[in-house]
């Protein structure tokens, strides 16, 4: 079935570096692709998406492009801010399986240091 | 933007009774709505589907007779955790589907203590 693979953090990274968190997934049909943000006791926001092979999804400096040949959707950032602390969790969504349903990674913790 | 509240945002209850939490689509019509438990530290669960007028869809291994959804109109759904206790406590979150966006909109969550 389908899965999404996020690294494993936390992810520890002074103020102003560059952020990579990686993401890959497995899916029969042609999935769309979203990056949700998750800070300390609140819901899910949603940061970025995209819904087709070579989308390039971005939002608050963040960027994520689907890559369809290795089955990827890695988000970075160029310049980390304190403010970023969060858990940041990739996720798909199969239009073709009939259902709307969500597939999350597992989460990655994100903390920036000053 | 779309919105989705989600009442109560913390409620804390004693072992064997009921509580009833709230998910609501604000600003458009949602048949289907999902209701995920998330664990300290850990990724969203999804528990069920909710189906504007029907049946809810559970996800394998959740107690349909324990976690209660009804759907009674496009707007509302409803999550009751029956006879809860210290094992049932989670953060509950929900999503409405919004069609024209082919997206789910997540609401802010719920955290329920039982004690």
């Amino acid at each position: 079935g389908d899965s999404v693979t996020q690294m494993e953090g936390p992810v520890t990274l002074s103020e102003e570096a560059f952020l990579t968190i990686n993401c890959t997934y497995t899916a029969t049909g042609y999935p769309s692709l979203f990056w949700y943000v998750q800070y300390p006791g609140e819901g899910l926001q949603l940061l970025l998406k995209a819904t087709k092979a070579d989308d390039k999804g971005s939002n608050k400096g963040f960027e994520a492009t689907y890559r369809k040949e290795t089955t990827s959707f890695h988000l970075e950032k160029g310049s980390v801010q304190v403010s970023d602390s969060a858990v940041y969790f990739c996720a798909l969504s199969d239009p073709g399986s009939g259902t709307y349903k969500y597939i999350f990674g597992t989460g990655t913790r994100l903390k920036v240091l000053a | 933007g779309a919105v989705v509240s989600q009442h109560p945002s913390r409620v804390i209850c004693k072992s064997g009774t009921s509580v009833k939490i709230e998910c609501r689509s604000l600003d458009f019509q949602a048949t289907t709505m999902f209701w995920y438990r998330q664990f300290p530290k850990q990724s969203l669960m999804l528990m069920a589907t909710s189906n504007e007028g029907s049946k809810a869809t559970y996800e394998q291994g959740v107690e349909k007779d324990k976690f209660l959804i009804n759907h009674a109109s496009l707007t509302l759904s409803t999550l009751t955790v029956t006879s809860a206790h210290p094992e049932d406590s989670s953060f509950y979150i929900c999503s409405a589907w919004r069609e024209s966006y082919n997206e789910q909109f997540f609401g802010p969550g719920t955290r329920l203590t039982v004690l």
